[in-house]
């Protein structure tokens, strides 16, 4: 069950650069998308969300961009820095029910080296 | 800042054994849920709960799983009889309720069946 893809297991970014992670979806009931980022031995932490009705959502260093033609989000952090080093994981929500119960994505390892 | 809270950190126990999870939301939250990741693979819904109801279940949630509040502030999570498989991280997560679709994840509970 693929509902949500991150295709790129790994990224490795410069200091000060942009960080972009990408997630695909194939549900077209999903409405709304989550970023989580996780450290080891943590939970998930919420990051940033976007509505389906909307196409970008910023949020200080972070910006959500949503295609939903092309069921497509990403994740643009800038300036990276080290402290931003973690899992990043891409969640969806909807599918019809009320729960918002959330589907996610295996995660992205980003590495922000100094 | 408010957090979810969940013990114990590590759980081991033998197959067949019974083991619950405490997870402690947190205190205005209305929306409840349980999720697992095993080592490698997803983070995956297991059970959502509110109105001291289950709402919804997944595929996983069998009837070796129960879910309970038994007061106004703990949410646990209880395995009758353990599986080598049921090996995983364990996070409770919670929601403020409706318009608010982000949801709030406890450090987890490694669960370790020998």
């Amino acid at each position: 069950d693929q509902q949500v893809k991150q295709n790129s297991p790994s990224l490795s970014v410069q200091e000060g650069r942009i960080s972009i992670l990408n997630c695909d979806y194939t549900n077209s009931m999903f409405d709304y998308f989550l970023w989580y980022k996780k450290y080891p031995a943590e939970g998930p932490t919420f990051l940033i969300s976007i509505s389906s009705i909307k196409d970008k959502n910023e949020d200080g260093r972070f910006t959500v961009f949503l295609n939903k033609s092309a069921k497509h989000l990403s994740l643009h952090i800038v300036p990276s820095q080290p402290g931003d080093s973690a899992v990043y994981f891409c969640a969806a929500s909807g599918s019809g029910g009320s729960n918002y119960k959330l589907t996610f994505g295996k995660g992205t390892l980003l590495t922000v080296n100094p | 800042e408010p957090e979810v809270t969940q013990t114990p950190s590590h759980q081991v126990t033998q197959m067949g054994q019974e083991v619950i999870l405490r997870c402690v939301p947190i205190s205005n939250h209305l929306y409840f849920y349980w999720y697992r990741q095993i080592l490698g693979q997803k983070v995956e819904f297991l059970v959502s709960f509110y109105n001291n109801e289950i709402s919804e279940k997944s595929e996983i949630f069998d009837d070796q799983f129960s879910v309970e509040r038994p007061d106004g502030s703990n949410f646990t999570l209880k395995i009758r009889s353990t599986k080598l498989e049921d090996s995983a991280m364990y996070f409770c997560a919670s929601r403020p309720g409706t318009g608010h679709y982000e949801q709030y994840f406890g450090p987890g509970t490694r669960l370790t069946v020998t």
